[in-house]
């Protein structure tokens, strides 16, 4: 099983939809959780980061599901601006607090 | 500040030849990282410092890569020689610590290996 995982995509989507993205991760002792975004040719940007009891910046809110291992990313009223890839990001305890991130899932929006 | 400074933004060369990639981190950041990203493997971490110390380097590839940062200022990662699976965009990157929520990505070499 890969460290992270998450579906490649591409989720196209029209202008003003929602759309959520998932990921899974291997280590149930992973302490920290990161949404990051990478615009095509671009280096990856911090989105937000994954708190446990869930969190929201504007109209993206992010959920941590502990139990399952798993972390989601909702996108609310979706804008062509939103199209990018978004890298799901696990820090990984035994390899020296190593962050580890996912290949991405990509995101188009269209009009 | 400027960020992470990467040079070259872009590099052609051929099989065999030896490749040097730079980067500056952001002034005051700790930890430095070398990353690597193809459409294969995605996104990699090849090595990374701590106050100009190697904590890591079990993610490169083989003995032909090679990283230094003799300051705090300065870092490269060099291939000797290259091959056309090197091909990939490196990032580099900087923080205050190694966790994610301040990680800040240089804007990459583009490495073309021929």
């Amino acid at each position: 099983r890969k460290e992270v995982e998450q579906d490649p995509g591409p989720f196209n989507v029209p202008e003003g939809a929602t759309v959520a993205f998932n990921c899974t991760y291997s280590n149930s002792a992973s302490q920290s959780f990161f949404w990051y975004r990478q615009d095509c040719r671009k280096e990856p940007k911090l989105l937000m980061s994954v708190y446990s009891s869930g969190n929201e910046d504007g109209r993206f809110t992010a959920q941590l599901n502990r139990a399952s291992q798993y972390i989601s990313l909702l996108i609310r009223d979706s804008k062509l601006s939103d199209s990018a890839t978004y890298l799901c990001v696990v820090n990984y305890l035994e390899y020296g607090n190593k962050l580890v991130f996912g290949a991405g899932t990509i995101l188009r929006v269209k009009s | 500040d400027a960020g992470v400074i990467q040079s070259p933004r872009h590099e052609v060369t051929e099989m065999g030849q030896e490749v040097t990639l730079r980067c500056k981190p952001i002034s005051g950041h700790d930890y430095l990282f070398w990353y690597r990203q193809t459409m294969m493997r995605g996104l990699e971490l090849l090595i990374y410092f701590n106050n100009n110390v190697p904590i890591d380097d079990s993610g490169m590839p083989e003995d032909r890569f090679s990283a230094k940062m003799p300051n705090a200022s300065f870092s490269t990662l060099k291939i000797q020689p290259s091959e056309p699976r090197d091909s990939a965009v490196y990032f580099c990157a900087s923080s205050l610590d190694t966790r994610g929520e301040k990680l800040f990505f240089g804007s990459g070499t583009q490495l073309s290996v021929l």
